[in-house]
């Protein structure tokens, strides 16, 4: 089945900075990847997704690469606030299967 | 608010007990998921229903089974509840049944005591 592998694990950064979060997934036939932020006793909401046939999607502060070849496909924020602070999960999706496997989650802490 | 509402959002029972979670989907998504998530752990997928029928089975035990009723709302019956079933319990709705956003409830919390 499908394996996802997410890293770093933790990850703390200083206000303003960059943050990268990686994913590498071991299906080749998944085609979905929908990134998820999960703030501390709430439920996980999807911040940016990118399918197969695109190889990145922007949405202001957000990006999202992804490299079909290598199987891996990347999470950046750029300018990151205090309220970046949160968990974020990948994931990939099987088409027709729609079996989502998530990585283990990235717990981001943006220092003011 | 997602649209996807679960109920109850907090349940406490005892080993070796049956429990019963719902889930409304938003409305007019026909595919609900179901997500286990233990302590400081990630999302765990056990099992997708699209319009009434198992789609896909994740890591999901024998103990614990699903339906999706024909008025599309969801249940997740867990039954002999062991200590290490405690979790937070998502469900997650979406239009399609793949590669489309999934809208998720706020969680019930299970504790087995």
């Amino acid at each position: 089945g499908e394996n996802v592998e997410q890293h770093p694990s933790t990850l703390s950064v200083q206000e303003g900075d960059s943050a990268v979060i990686k994913c590498t997934y071991s299906d080749s036939a998944s085609n979905y990847f929908p990134w998820y932020k999960q703030e501390l006793g709430k439920r996980p909401q999807l911040i940016i997704d990118i399918r197969s046939n695109v190889g990145e999607k922007k949405d202001q502060r957000i990006a999202v690469t992804l490299n079909k070849t290598a199987k891996h496909f990347s999470l950046h924020i750029t300018e990151t606030q205090p309220e970046d602070s949160a968990v974020y999960f990948c994931a990939a999706v099987h088409p027709n299967a729609g079996k989502s496997t998530f990585g283990d989650g990235t717990t981001l802490t943006v220092k003011p | 608010d997602s649209g996807v509402t679960q109920t109850p959002k907090h349940l406490i029972t005892a080993t070796g007990q049956r429990v019963t979670l719902r889930c409304s989907p938003r409305s007019g998504d026909l595919s609900v998921y179901w997500y286990q998530q233990s302590l400081d752990q990630g999302l765990q997928f056990l099992i997708q229903y699209y319009n009434g029928e198992e789609r896909a089975k994740g890591n999901i035990l024998e103990r614990f089974s699903a339906q999706q009723f024909p008025d599309l709302h969801s249940e997740l019956n867990l039954s002999s509840l062991e200590l290490g079933d405690s979790a937070l319990y998502f469900c997650a709705s979406s239009v399609e049944h793949v590669d489309t956003e999934a809208f998720f409830g706020q969680g019930t919390r299970l504790t087995v005591v």
